[in-house]
């Protein structure tokens, strides 16, 4: 079984503060991706990454950068952030070849 | 890029009804179309998908179809049950290049008992 993990479910932050959301696999998967999950607007791509240190910016990713130094690892990362960040980020990994992607359980941040 | 469009945004139907959710994507170069479904609280999962080469497939109570000249594709859903109340969303991906992934904005299905 794909087992992708996110650091936190729950994340309260306040605005200006730098944050860190991290994702964890264990397939051995070459591509990552990072979404956030608005009412209304569905998955929207944030940044992913399709081999180390390699990524590619998403549809939205404007105040947000990424990090990926390990295979396994993809840190999102919210230099600043801000009111309109609050929403659900979700994690997914996908294989190289045509594969579903697997998602993580998700992370409901929220900034004050 | 990719834009891919997802109607209706909510649906309910009485048990035991169909429900279809359609999709439309903008780039002729997408060849994969998969459909999650994300039951409340819980992580997207892939139900069904299908490729650019085929026009329909079907998995028990649940089918896609596919008219890549419109360019649309549809998720059938028969005989509906209550477990089937979810949100659910399509998407398109280019399986050359990066393997970019779009998904539509979601239908949130009720099946009313």
């Amino acid at each position: 079984d794909v087992k992708v993990t996110q650091s936190s479910r729950y994340l309260v932050k306040r605005t200006g503060e730098k944050v860190f959301l991290e994702c964890v696999q264990d397939m051995d998967h070459e591509n990552m991706f990072w979404y956030r999950q608005d009412p209304g607007l569905g998955l929207r791509l944030i940044y992913f990454s399709y081999d180390v240190k390699m990524k590619e910016k998403g549809d939205i990713p404007e105040g947000y950068s990424v990090s990926r130094e390990k295979k396994e690892r993809f840190s999102l990362i919210l230099e600043s952030a801000s009111t309109n960040q609050t929403s659900m980020y979700l994690c997914a990994t996908k294989g190289h070849r045509l594969y579903e992607q697997y998602f993580g359980p998700g992370t409901r941040l929220t900034v004050t | 890029g990719e834009n891919v469009e997802q109607h209706p945004s909510t649906l309910s139907v009485q048990e035991g009804d169909s429900a279809v959710i359609k999709c439309t994507y903008s780039d002729s170069a997408s060849n994969y179309f998969p459909w999650y479904k994300q039951e409340l609280g819980k992580r997207p999962q892939l139900i069904i998908d299908i490729r650019s080469n085929v026009g329909e497939k079907k998995d028990q109570r649940i089918a896609v179809t596919l008219n890549k000249t419109a360019k649309h594709f549809s998720l059938h859903i028969t005989e509906t049950q209550p477990e089937d109340s979810a949100v659910y969303f399509c998407a398109a991906i280019y399986s050359g290049g990066y393997q970019k992934v779009t998904f539509g904005t979601g239908t949130k299905l009720q099946v009313i008992p």
